[in-house]
């Protein structure tokens, strides 16, 4: 595997913010990506990192640091339906396949 | 918007059953994929398939086998099903394999078996 390693749990209070670190071991990789997973559903795409640095989408910000082999997850006034498991996953270089953490398992309340 | 299906939501079966689980896509993309999902592992890739007719395991491909006839479905099989196998199976599906942001995978809503 490729070794990436993400919290278990996080729990926040609606409104707040949470960050959600992915940390790996790898030699290189084409792209780091995070999923959004709700309990019983299937994990739906949230963002594609490639490059060094924050990419923004509305509530939620995905950055990637491949000096330091780590990525997080930015959630912003958070709402009771971004209670979920929050998976990140890697394309390995000289692969396609992803490669997953184990998840996130956040706990919005109110 | 990209349609991954899946069989059934839920199956119970029992040991040494033959297990089919079938998963169809509707968007024409050339890679599909099916993972099983447990508490504290994760995702982890069981097969993967790149073209028709082509296959390629995984990280645990170890009592399982695919089937991909047409380029929109793929099956996984169980050939005996044991308990162990008991987990959520999620299939998924890709346009390309170049590492890009459109590589992102689309998933099914998962088949949650059950061997008994």
């Amino acid at each position: 595997g490729q070794n990436i390693d993400q919290p278990t749990e996080m729990t926040a209070t609606e409104g707040a913010i949470v960050q959600i670190n992915c940390t790996y071991q790898t030699s290189g990789f084409n792209g780091l990506f995070w999923y959004q997973q709700h309990a019983g559903e299937a994990p739906t795409f949230l963002s594609y990192n490639v490059l060094d640095g924050l990419e923004e989408k509305g509530r939620f910000s995905s950055f990637l640091s491949r000096s330091k082999g780590y990525s997080y997850l930015l959630l912003k006034e958070l709402q009771m339906k971004d209670s979920a498991s929050y998976l990140c996953a890697v394309i390995p270089l000289g692969d396609y396949k992803l490669s997953f953490g184990a998840g996130t398992t956040v706990t919005v309340r109110a | 918007d990209v349609k991954v299906t899946q069989s059934s939501r839920y199956l119970v079966k029992r040991t040494g059953e033959k297990v089919f689980l079938e998963c169809v896509q509707d968007m024409d993309h050339e890679n599909m994929f099916w993972y099983r999902q447990d508490p504290g592992l994760g995702l982890r890739l069981i097969y993967f398939s790149y073209d028709v007719k082509m296959k390629e395991k995984g990280d645990i491909p170890e009592g399982y086998s695919v089937s991909r006839e047409k380029k929109e479905r793929f099956s996984l099989i169980l050939e005996s099903a044991s308990t162990n196998q008991t987990s959520m199976y999620l299939c998924a599906s890709s346009l390309l394999a170049s590492g890009r942001a459109e590589d992102t995978q689309y998933f099914g809503p998962g088949t949650r078996l059950t061997v008994l």
